[in-house]
């Protein structure tokens, strides 16, 4: 089944405290991204990846990381967590040159106290 | 003025009327514009793109482009409670490098 596969889907932690975020896709797609929706405010772009090695930032990047090191894998990082990034995360994929993102994970629920 | 705009609703309407959410955007040069369906508490879901001016036909769904007045709309027929959820609309904004923007969503509720 082709899938985007987030882990965790919920997590609580305390600021500062360095956490990853995984997404795993099964289809063989180039353009890997980050979103975190906030209410009113829509998903927003928090990174992207064109091909492995390759990512660039989104609108919100600042206080996370990615890397792309292998296709199939794209984890977004963040190094000291503060409560503004309390929010719900999106990873999304699809192949390059597709104008938009075709495939979500099942969201990553994160609150930071 | 926000790239794109969306009413936040809620939109009510009874089941098996004609659903119309709408759309605007900034960009005019944006040529690329996307509706995705997101149920509470799920991952949004691809259900329509449109590309050229005029209407696209899906099943229930119709898709509305209008650049010149910059709205695209999309249209659900018959509408059934299954369809009651967020509706985000999302353009290419091709002043960003063609970057997907999303507007903050539709909520759709229709009663049965």
């Amino acid at each position: 089944e082709a899938q985007v596969t987030q882990n965790p889907r919920y997590l609580i932690t305390v600021t500062g405290k360095k956490l990853t975020v995984t997404c795993s896709q099964n289809m063989n797609h180039e353009y890997m991204s980050w979103y975190r929706q906030d209410p009113g405010l829509g998903l927003r772009q928090i990174y992207y990846s064109m091909n492995v090695e390759v990512t660039d930032k989104g609108d919100v990047p600042e206080g996370y990381k990615v890397s792309r090191k292998e296709k199939r894998n794209f984890p977004l990082i963040l190094e000291s967590p503060s409560p503004n990034q309390t929010s719900l995360y999106f990873c999304a994929s699809s192949f390059a040159g597709i104008r938009t993102e075709a495939f979500f994970g099942q969201g990553t629920r994160l609150t930071v106290v | 003025q926000k790239e794109v705009e969306q009413n936040s609703g809620p939109l009510s309407v009874p089941e098996g009327a004609i659903a119309s959410l709408n759309c605007t955007y900034s960009d005019r040069g944006s040529q690329s514009f996307f509706w995705y369906r997101q149920y509470s508490g799920k991952s949004p879901e691809l259900i329509m793109f449109i590309y050229s001016n005029g209407d696209k036909e899906d099943g229930r769904f119709t898709a509305q482009l209008n650049k010149a007045s910059q709205y695209v709309s999309l249209l659900i027929r018959d509408s059934q409670p299954s369809d009651s959820a967020t509706y985000l609309c999302a353009v290419n904004h091709q002043e960003y490098g063609n970057k997907l923007v999303f507007g903050a969503g539709t909520i759709l509720r229709v009663k049965s």
